[in-house]
């Protein structure tokens, strides 16, 4: 059971804008910087938001990040089919010794 | 360019040991964290340890501790991830993944692994 809760799932139409949450508490997300990953179906996860709000290059700036105390969040703006995957956030706890996913949203365009 | 080449898919039977493999190609193989992550059937992502290659330094998740080892051969540029004993349960896709200043940069193309009598 991962310690970063995320909604199991999450819906626009396309060009609409879709919000996921990631909760955790002081121990992780209030204390380090929130990764997001996107997992396409059948690929491998991708780094998409490092830093709590830096894309990586050729991410685009549909794609944005947030945190604010113990909860990050993801935010797609002008929703486009091929942005239907899985979503993790994910930081770092334990002095840095150990990583944790979020529960992970998948996101469909209607 | 930087690359994890995983190997591949594997069928084995409880009771049997596995090791699969994660080879880095285009950097300093010795120079970045390369962590572990499991992906069981329709479910998310669990870290489950890292080791840095430059001096073996391992750290594990606690849900996996003890059930199995993380490795890495300097000479090869590959990280290793073990079982001893297989389960069932171990059936999943397993994801080797390099640490970079942003996070989790670059991933394999993942290794299916399947246990089954």
């Amino acid at each position: 059971q991962s310690v970063l809760t995320q909604p199991p799932s999450a819906s626009g139409a396309p060009g609409q804008r879709v919000t996921i949450s990631c909760s955790g508490s002081s121990s992780n997300i209030g204390s380090y910087a929130v990764n997001w990953y996107q997992q396409l179906p059948g690929t491998a996860p991708k780094l998409l938001i490092f830093g709590n709000d830096q894309r990586p290059s050729g991410v685009p700036d549909r794609f944005s990040g947030s945190k604010s105390g113990a909860s990050a969040s993801l935010a797609i703006s002008g929703l486009q089919s091929e942005d239907e995957a899985d979503y993790y956030c994910a930081t770092w706890y334990d002095s840095l010794n150990r990583y944790v996913f979020g529960t992970g949203t998948k996101v469909t365009v209607l | 360019e930087v690359q994890l080449v995983q190997s591949g898919a594997d069928v084995k039977k409880p009771g049997e040991s596995l090791r699969i493999s994660c080879q880095g190609f285009g950097y300093s193989f010795t120079s970045n964290w390369i962590a572990w992550v499991r992906q069981m059937p329709g479910k998310g992502l669990e870290w489950m340890g890292i080791i840095f290659p430059g001096d073996s330094d391992t750290r594990y998740s606690p849900s996996f501790q003890g059930q199995v080892t993380i490795s890495a051969d300097k000479s090869t540029n590959t990280a290793y991830l073990q079982w001893s004993t297989l389960e069932a349960s171990d059936s999943a896709i397993y994801y080797c993944a390099r640490l970079d200043s942003r996070g989790y940069g670059t991933w394999g193309q993942g290794t299916l692994v399947t246990v089954s009598s």
